[in-house]
């Protein structure tokens, strides 16, 4: 069965940091350029940030930029998240996506996991 | 308040056809790819559309996309009660160098 699994989520006071995973099975990531897309309780997608299939690109929304980092490991098929300064507002359920092109731009998001909920509050 | 615009809810009946529409500018639909996801209550998202008008593997003839200019459409046709779902269109701004997302558009299959 081709999975995505979010990992690392969790309730975390503001100014604190959380690294977010995503490990896949039944289907290899190497090829692809990787994606964590958010959600806050009751809103739509927000996307934060981007990797391609080496990680020669990586790209931010504003909202996380200078605060977040993607990586990704090839070799062990699996997508990270380093959360930095972490803000009320990054509170949302994270969820991590392949797209469909070792690029990203605009391809499709063909796979998603099924997310894990960051909680940012003292 | 997102790039890209979709109606905020559409409803229709079993059985009939229903559109949601997609609104952007030239730096983002109108000169890059569209994509369609749905997600369904409790679910992750699930790309139903990609590069305008193709289905992935397993999703049904009922779903069809369209772009014209700078707005995209997506179709569903055969309306099931399954189908009532939220459902998002996203691409590539060159602008902003970043993906962007509608704000979601709820569908109610009466």
């Amino acid at each position: 069965e081709v999975q995505l699994v979010e990992s690392g989520g969790g309730l975390v006071q503001p100014g604190r940091s959380l690294r977010l995973s995503c490990a896949a099975s039944g289907l290899t990531l190497d090829d692809f350029a990787l994606h964590w897309v958010r959600q806050a309780p009751g809103k739509g997608l927000e996307w934060v940030s981007s990797i391609s299939w080496n990680s020669g690109s990586v790209g931010y929304a504003d909202s996380v930029q200078g605060r977040f980092t993607i990586s990704r490991d090839n070799a062990k098929n699996s997508l990270y998240l380093q959360m930095n300064s972490l803000r009320a507002e990054d509170t949302a359920l994270y969820y991590c996506a392949k797209d469909r092109s070792p690029h990203y731009g605009g391809h499709g998001l063909v796979y998603w996991g099924q997310g894990t909920l960051v909680t940012v509050s003292s | 308040q997102s790039v890209l615009t979709q109606p905020p809810s559409v409803s229709a009946a079993p059985g009939q056809k229903v559109t949601i529409s997609c609104s952007g500018s030239s730096s983002n639909i109108g000169n890059n790819y569209v994509s369609w996801y749905q997600q369904l209550p409790g679910t992750a998202p699930k790309l139903l559309i990609y590069e305008n008008n193709m289905r992935p593997s397993g999703i049904p003839d009922r779903f069809s996309g369209s772009k014209s200019g700078t707005s995209a459409t997506l179709g569903i046709t055969g309306l099931q009660t399954g189908d009532e779902a939220d459902y998002y269109c996203g691409t590539w701004d060159s602008s902003l160098s970043a993906v962007v997302f509608g704000g979601g558009t709820k569908l109610t299959v009466l």
